[in-house]
């Protein structure tokens, strides 16, 4: 079964300093690895995706995450961190259902406080 | 378009009592999801609708969880009796069926249930 580990609970980074929130995952095969955002009140937002190809991807609001094979890690990375981007992240892992639709695993979520 | 609406957003209980939770999916996405988070653990899959088919409900706890899907439009989850161990956020997600491999999956801002 697919399992995915965020081994941070809270970061706390200064605006303008760059990030990364860490991810690996547990997949038997190639994995489709994701990224989502949850700001107060707002539903899950989709940052970035990996299904295969490139292995660095781009996503939206200047994020970007890397996928590593040999590390099974699927690290979220922003060069310069704004005060807009404190918010809980999460880390998933999709899986086809046998029956159609599809599924995810999440991590536990990074909890990103900025400091001004 | 208007996204994945949740209501109620929040609901306070009492132990032993019943919660009904809806959930109104983007209009034509025939996939609707229904996942859960308990404080501080991860977001966890609960089941899956293909419009009023229910595909995989490998995710839900017990049997005093029952989730419909009338009509393949809105689907409600119920929990009766309430316990104590059901308290977290609901999330709701939807997405249409494009035949291919991965339909991303929209979230709505979810109902945090607590029960006391």
């Amino acid at each position: 079964a697919q399992s995915v580990t965020q081994p941070d609970i809270h970061i706390t980074v200064s605006e303008g300093a760059s990030l990364e929130l860490r991810c690996n995952y547990s997949y038997g095969a190639t994995p489709y690895l994701f990224w989502y955002v949850q700001s107060p009140g707002q539903g899950l937002q989709l940052l970035l995706k990996y299904f295969s190809g490139d292995t660095l991807v781009q996503g939206i609001k200047g994020f970007e995450a890397e996928f590593k094979r040999s590390q099974s890690s699927f690290n979220l990375r922003k060069p310069s961190v704004h005060w807009s981007d404190a918010a809980e992240y999460f880390c998933a892992v999709g899986a086809i259902l046998t029956g159609g639709g599809n599924k995810l695993t999440f991590g536990t979520g990074t909890q990103l406080k900025v400091e001004l | 378009e208007a996204g994945v609406t949740q209501f109620p957003s929040h609901s306070v209980i009492e132990k032993g009592q019943t919660v009904t939770l809806r959930c109104d999916p983007i209009s034509g996405h025939d996939n609707l999801y229904w996942y859960r988070r308990v404080m501080g653990k991860e977001i966890k899959f609960l089941l899956h609708f293909v419009k009023e088919s229910k595909q995989d409900e490998s995710g839900m706890p017990n049997n005093r969880f029952l989730a419909e899907r009338t009509g393949g439009t809105y689907s409600t989850l119920k929990v009766q009796p309430a316990e104590l161990e059901d308290s977290g956020v609901y999330f709701c997600a939807s997405s249409q069926d494009l035949g291919i491999s991965w339909n991303e999956q929209f979230f709505g801002p979810g109902t945090r249930l607590t029960v006391l």
